[in-house]
């Protein structure tokens, strides 16, 4: 089983500034990493993911994450955020055999960008 | 349709009502997923479908949650006798692999 730890509930920052969203993931098995967005009101989309390979993911939006095997870790950034980067993101993990399809989630950070 | 579509978009019910929650995937997609996400948490896995086989349904809480997919298309996700703790946003996802779901936007179910 694996475990996914979203270190910060809340993440205020102000208009082209950078932001880290950080990600902790426990398991005793090889794993795949993703990144999800939420709008409000919406369905969750996907960021971007680690499957295999390098370990710097580059996603949409101008997001990358890097993926750090020894700190179990998986933090999120972006260089330099936007008002409509506002939206509640979460960290996902699965494992690499035969459930794979099955995600388990982080509770979630609220990213709020102030002008 | 372009992305998957999840109908009604929200639904009150009395506690103790029946409740059947309505999901179209993309045309194609092979995989169908639902989860569970509770007000301030994360998604919950409740269940998986391959084509019309339900490969795992090791999420789904108590016995009066049900999900179908007959045609391998359409799914639907049936609560029966609903209790307040069911209270939540329902998400149906689909895939032509087993990563990388294009999620719905939710039906809200709130049991008064």
């Amino acid at each position: 089983a694996q475990s996914v730890t979203q270190l910060d509930s809340q993440v205020p920052v102000f208009e082209e500034a950078p932001v880290e969203l950080r990600c902790n993931y426990s398991s005793s098995v090889s794993v795949y990493l993703f990144w999800y967005v939420q709008y409000p009101n919406q369905g969750l989309q996907l960021l971007l993911k680690y499957l295999s390979g390098s370990t710097l993911v580059k996603g949409i939006n101008g997001f990358e994450a890097e993926f750090n095997k020894s700190q179990t870790s998986f933090h999120l950034r972006k260089p330099s955020v936007h008002i409509s980067d506002t939206a509640e993101y979460f960290c996902a993990v699965s494992d690499t055999g035969g459930s794979n399809y099955k995600l388990t989630f982080g509770k979630g950070t609220l990213l709020t960008v102030n002008p | 349709g372009a992305g998957v579509s999840q109908s009604p978009r929200y639904k009150v019910a009395k506690r103790g009502q029946d409740v059947a929650l309505r999901c179209d995937p993309i045309s194609g997609h092979v995989s169908l997923f639902w989860y569970q996400q509770a007000l301030g948490q994360g998604p919950e896995f409740l269940t998986y479908f391959q084509n019309e086989a339900q490969l795992d349904k090791s999420g789904l809480p108590s016995d009066r949650f049900f999900a179908e997919r007959p045609e391998g298309s359409v799914s639907t996700l049936k609560i029966q006798r609903t209790q307040q703790e069911d209270s939540a946003v329902y998400l149906c996802a689909s895939s032509t692999r087993s990563y990388g779901y294009t999620f719905g936007s939710g039906t809200r179910l709130t049991v008064v």
